[in-house]
C-alpha cells in the first residue's frame, strides 16, 4: 500500500513569489492535513481537508490556503512568500481515529 | 487553549539503557494522546496512542499510559539500540479524530554504543 506522497521535495523560491505544494494521500483515506514545521515554532497545524471541505484551520495568515480535489489528492497554496515561510511542510492522511500517517515532506526555502 | 510540553532535549543514552521521555497536557475535555517519531529527513511515523484514561499505547518495546489525574503521556522503553536514535513528539488531539493534532517540541534521543 502506498505511502502519502509530497511533491516536490525540495522548493527555493523567492519573496514575493507563490508556491503551490501537493499531497496525495493513502488511497481511501478522505481527510488530509497539512503542517507546518520550524526550528523556531515547531510542527504547527495550518488546515485539514475532508471530502473537499475544509474542516478545521489553524492560526495561520489568509496567504496559506488549501483544497482538496475529488480524488482527495490536495494542495496548499503560500502567497506573497517571506522568509519566516521556510519550512518543512508536512501533509498527513487519514479516515478515522487511529493517527495520521505523514508524508516525507516537502522543505521550501525562500531566499 | 490545548498544549503539550515535552522535557528538553538532547537525551543521551548508553544501548540497552532505560528511557523516559516525560510528557505532559492541558487540554479541554478528553483528548487522545499520541507518540510519533521522525527520523532523519524523513516525514513523522505513529509510534503508539492511547484514547482515554488509563490506556496503554504499545509498540516495538515503546509503552505510554494515559494519565488523566496528572494530565501525563510519559514515553518509556526497557532497552534502547541505537537505531531508536530519533526525535520524539507527543501530540494530543481533541477533535475527536487525530486529523488535528497539537505537538510538544519534541526531544532528540541519541543512542551510543
Amino acid at each position: 500500500k502506498a505511502g502519502v506522497t509530497q511533491t516536490p521535495r525540495y522548493l527555493i523560491k523567492t519573496r514575493g513569489q507563490q508556491v503551490t505544494l501537493s499531497c496525495s494521500p493513502i488511497s481511501g483515506h478522505r481527510s488530509v492535513s497539512w503542517y507546518q514545521q520550524t526550528p523556531g515554532q515547531g510542527l504547527q497545524f495550518l488546515f485539514e481537508y475532508f471530502s473537499e471541505t475544509q474542516r478545521n484551520k489553524g492560526n495561520f495568515p489568509g496567504r496559506f490556503s488549501g483544497r482538496q480535489f475529488s480524488n482527495s489528492r490536495s494542495e496548499m497554496n503560500v502567497s506573497t512568500l517571506e522568509l519566516g515561510d521556510s519550512a518543512l511542510y508536512l501533509c498527513a492522511s487519514g479516515q478515522d481515529n487511529y493517527g495520521y500517517t505523514f508524508g516525507s515532506g516537502t522543505r521550501l526555502t525562500v531566499v | 487553549g490545548n498544549s503539550v510540553t515535552q522535557m528538553e532535549g538532547p537525551v543521551t543514552l548508553s544501548e540497552e539503557a532505560f528511557l523516559t521521555i516525560n510528557c505532559t497536557y492541558t487540554a479541554t475535555g478528553y483528548p487522545s494522546l499520541f507518540w510519533y517519531v521522525q527520523y532523519p529527513g524523513e516525514g513523522l511515523q505513529l509510534l503508539l496512542k492511547a484514547t482515554k484514561a488509563d490506556d496503554k499505547g504499545s509498540n516495538k518495546g515503546f509503552e505510554a499510559t494515559y494519565r488523566k489525574e496528572t494530565t501525563s503521556f510519559h514515553l518509556e522503553k526497557g532497552s534502547v539500540q541505537v537505531s531508536d536514535s530519533a526525535v520524539y513528539f507527543c501530540a494530543l488531539s481533541d477533535t475527536g479524530t487525530a486529523s488535528k493534532l497539537t505537538f510538544g517540541t519534541g526531544t532528540r534521543l541519541q543512542v551510543t554504543l
